[in-house]
C-alpha cells in the first residue's frame, strides 16, 4: 500500500525565514502523482500543487517551490519568506490507483507557525 | 466559479442518534469523493462517485455508514447509531473527470461530535 511520511510534526519560524516541509512516499506504482495541499484554520484543504512521477523538473511558484527527488521518493515543499498567513497545516498526498479511480493517501501533516 | 459546499459545518449529536450531511460539489464535475480527517491526522478516503455510481468503498465504511449520489450531483453521507468514535471532520472533494488521475478539491468540511 502507499504511504506518505512527514516526519516534522510542527515547525515554528519568524517572518521572512525561510522553511521546507519534508515528504517521503512509498509506492510500488510506476506511475503516480504527487499532492500539496494547505489546510487553514477555517479547515478547508487548499489545493497547491500537482505533479505526476514522470515530470521531476522543480516548480516555482511565487514563493513557494517544489523539489522533486525520485531517487530519494521525497516531494519537499519551501517556502521562502515567509508570512503569517503561511501559517496553517500542510499535507503531502500519493494518488493511488483503485480499481475504478483513485485516491489520496495523505500523511499525517506538518503545523506551520509563522511569528511576527 | 463556486468551490465544494458542505452542509451543516457542524453537527453535535447523542450517540445512538442517526446524522446525514450533504455535499455539493463544483458543477460539472462528475467525480465526488468522501474523506474523513480525525485530530492530528491527515484525511483517509471513504468512497469515491462517478456520477451516480458509487464505485470504491474504503474498509472504513462500516455498515452504518451509506453514501448515495442521485443524479449524479449533490451527495449525501449518513452515519445511522453513531459512536463516540465517529468523531471527527468529514471532508467532500470533487474533480472534473478528466484523466485517471485529476485533481481533487475539497469543501470545507462538517465536524461531526457525538456526545
Amino acid at each position: 500500500a502507499q504511504k506518505v511520511t512527514q516526519a516534522q510534526t510542527e515547525i515554528s519560524v519568524v517572518e521572512k525565514e525561510d522553511v521546507t516541509l519534508d515528504c517521503v512516499y512509498e509506492t510500488r506504482d510506476t506511475t503516480y502523482y504527487l499532492f500539496w495541499y494547505k489546510q487553514p484554520p477555517s479547515g478547508e484543504l487548499v489545493f497547491l500543487i500537482r505533479r505526476n512521477s514522470f515530470d521531476e523538473q522543480n516548480e516555482i511558484s511565487g514563493r513557494y517551490s517544489w523539489n522533486f527527488q525520485k531517487s530519494t521518493s521525497s516531494f519537499n515543499f519551501t517556502i521562502t519568506a515567509s508570512q503569517v498567513v503561511d501559517s496553517a497545516v500542510y499535507f503531502c498526498a500519493l494518488s493511488e490507483a483503485m480499481e475504478y479511480g483513485n485516491k489520496l493517501v495523505f500523511g499525517a501533516g506538518t503545523i506551520l507557525r509563522v511569528k511576527s | 466559479d463556486t468551490g465544494v459546499s458542505q452542509n451543516p459545518r457542524h453537527k453535535i449529536t447523542k450517540r445512538g442518534q442517526n446524522v446525514t450531511f450533504r455535499c455539493d460539489p463544483i458543477s460539472e464535475h462528475n467525480r465526488l469523493y468522501w474523506y474523513r480527517q480525525t485530530l492530528g491526522q491527515g484525511p483517509e478516503f471513504l468512497t469515491y462517485f462517478q456520477n451516480e455510481a458509487q464505485l470504491e468503498k474504503s474498509r472504513l465504511l462500516s455498515d452504518r455508514f451509506s453514501a448515495e449520489r442521485p443524479k449524479g450531483s449533490f451527495s449525501t453521507l449518513e452515519i445511522q447509531r453513531t459512536e463516540q468514535g465517529d468523531s471527527a471532520m468529514y471532508l467532500c472533494a470533487s474533480s472534473p473527470g478528466r484523466g485517471f488521475t485529476d485533481t481533487q478539491y475539497f469543501g470545507p468540511g462538517t465536524r461531526l461530535t457525538v456526545l
